[in-house]
């Protein structure tokens, strides 16, 4: 099915180590995000890339890093995980303008020890 | 800044009550607006949206309008079933980015 897919789904980490969450789209967008979901927090913008080849910080980018390795994918790595960043996390692909809204994956949860 | 505000929860009611999810928005111009829903365990879903004054989005027997005079943009359905038992998030994009500004959600809890 044409989407957004994520991986890992869970990940528990340790503090202080470090991982890259993975995301692919399959619709030929030009623009990803990553998102974390918090309660009572809503989603927060980390990183967004409008374009191949362009990344720009988001709301809450401190601790993160992304690359947009090609036009279907867009990673997000943790160089040194902090308790702070358990969370949910969701990447999500649009069209780069226009009224459209965005494709959601389904999320991957992680938690940091 | 632009900015998205919607009513707190939880939201519990009773099968086949009337729901209505409040949401108020600030933005410069003229931005599209979205309301998306979780279902426990998944990603967010698109489930309307509406892209000026006026205009209604519908779904799966959910509507909401877009006021621009209230800059508002309620969720509404006649008949709430346990199977929209989720949350809500209403959201909007505008301007010169891309971007969508979400509100912090709503939880709806439909009891049979």
């Amino acid at each position: 099915n044409a989407g957004v897919t994520q991986t890992p789904k869970f990940q528990v980490l340790k503090t202080g180590q470090s991982m890259t969450l993975q995301c692919a789209q399959d619709m030929n967008h030009n623009s990803m995000y990553w998102y974390r979901q918090d309660p009572g927090m809503g989603l927060r913008l980390i990183y967004y890339s409008a374009s191949e080849g362009t990344t720009d910080k988001g709301e809450v980018p401190n601790g993160y890093n992304v690359s947009r390795l090609n036009k279907r994918e867009f990673s997000l790595r943790l160089e040194s995980a902090a308790p702070s960043q358990t969370s949910v996390y969701f990447c999500a692909s649009s069209e780069i303008a226009g009224s459209y809204g965005y494709t959601f994956g389904s999320g991957t949860r992680l938690t940091v020890v | 800044g632009n900015s998205v505000t919607q009513m707190e929860g939880p939201v519990t009611l009773s099968e086949e009550a009337f729901l209505t999810i409040n949401c108020t928005y600030t933005a410069t111009g003229y931005p599209s607006l979205f309301w998306y829903v979780q279902y426990p365990g998944e990603g967010l879903q698109l489930l309307l949206k509406a892209t000026k004054a006026d205009d209604k989005g519908s779904n799966k027997g959910f509507e909401a309008t877009y006021r621009k005079e209230t800059t508002s943009f309620h969720l509404e359905k006649g008949s709430v079933q346990v199977s929209d038992s989720a949350v809500y998030f209403c959201a909007l994009k505008g301007g010169a980015t891309n971007k969508l500004i979400f509100g912090t959600g709503t939880l709806l809890a439909v009891q049979p």
